[in-house]
């Protein structure tokens, strides 16, 4: 069985402040991918990034990393220079054969 | 890459009722799913709805509650028989797209069942 685990259930940061967002997942199988999404009020899934299990390359995109970490079995995301605009719902998924388990999902605050 | 539409975007419906909701893909695709996110929730997966024979439910969800059908490799439809209060949800469909292992979601149906 896949599990996806968020431990932060909301985290409130300033303007301008770094911030990661934790994800930790647990599979049998060697073939998998891991997403990150935002959801913003309006309710849509927004895709940030995709990961495959083979490749554990960290990623940046723009203020946006991630951290990918095989041996501990964590996806980490990290927000540099936070917004408001990025005051959001952040899901993880670890997705097999198709099908996504979703973590409980991180609800973030940029305050100004 | 793979653009979905859902209709109807959002419903108002009554207890008791049933609502089939539409799934079109611009594409062909082999993999389409469909998810629930009850209010404040996660979300979570329904159904692998399957080209030219039944779908396959995760546990917790019955044919007889979310009938699916999948006539050809595009379009897709859930239908939530016997709605009530719980049933109030985003419905999402998925595709997945085995060639480039890359997930796309529709814009959700957003139903409330009064």
């Amino acid at each position: 069985a896949q599990k996806v685990t968020q431990a932060q259930t909301e985290i409130s940061v300033v303007e301008k402040e770094d911030v990661t967002l934790d994800c930790v997942y647990e599979t049998r199988d060697t073939t998998y991918y891991l997403f990150w999404y935002k959801q913003p009020p309006s309710g849509e899934l927004v895709f940030l990034i995709r990961r495959n299990s083979f490749d554990e390359q960290n990623e940046i995109s723009g203020r946006y990393s991630w951290n990918f970490q095989k041996s501990t079995s964590s996806f980490n995301f990290t927000i540099t220079a936070s917004q408001v605009v990025d005051s959001a719902v952040y899901f993880c998924a670890l997705n097999h054969a198709g099908k996504s388990t979703f973590g409980d999902g991180t609800t973030l605050t940029v305050k100004p | 890459s793979a653009v979905i539409s859902q209709k109807p975007s959002r419903d108002i419906c009554q207890r008791g009722t049933s609502l089939t909701i539409q799934c079109q893909v611009d594409s062909q695709v082999t993999m389409m799913f469909w998810y629930r996110q009850q209010p404040g929730q996660s979300l979570t997966l329904i159904a692998t709805a399957n080209q030219g024979s039944e779908a396959t439910y995760e546990s917790g969800f019955v044919i007889d509650k979310f009938p699916i059908s999948r006539p050809n490799l595009t379009f897709s439809t859930l239908t939530v028989s016997n709605m009530s209060p719980e049933d109030s949800s985003i419905y999402l469909c998925s595709v997945w797209t085995a060639d480039s292992y890359e997930q796309y979601f529709g814009p959700g149906t957003r139903l409330t069942v009064t």
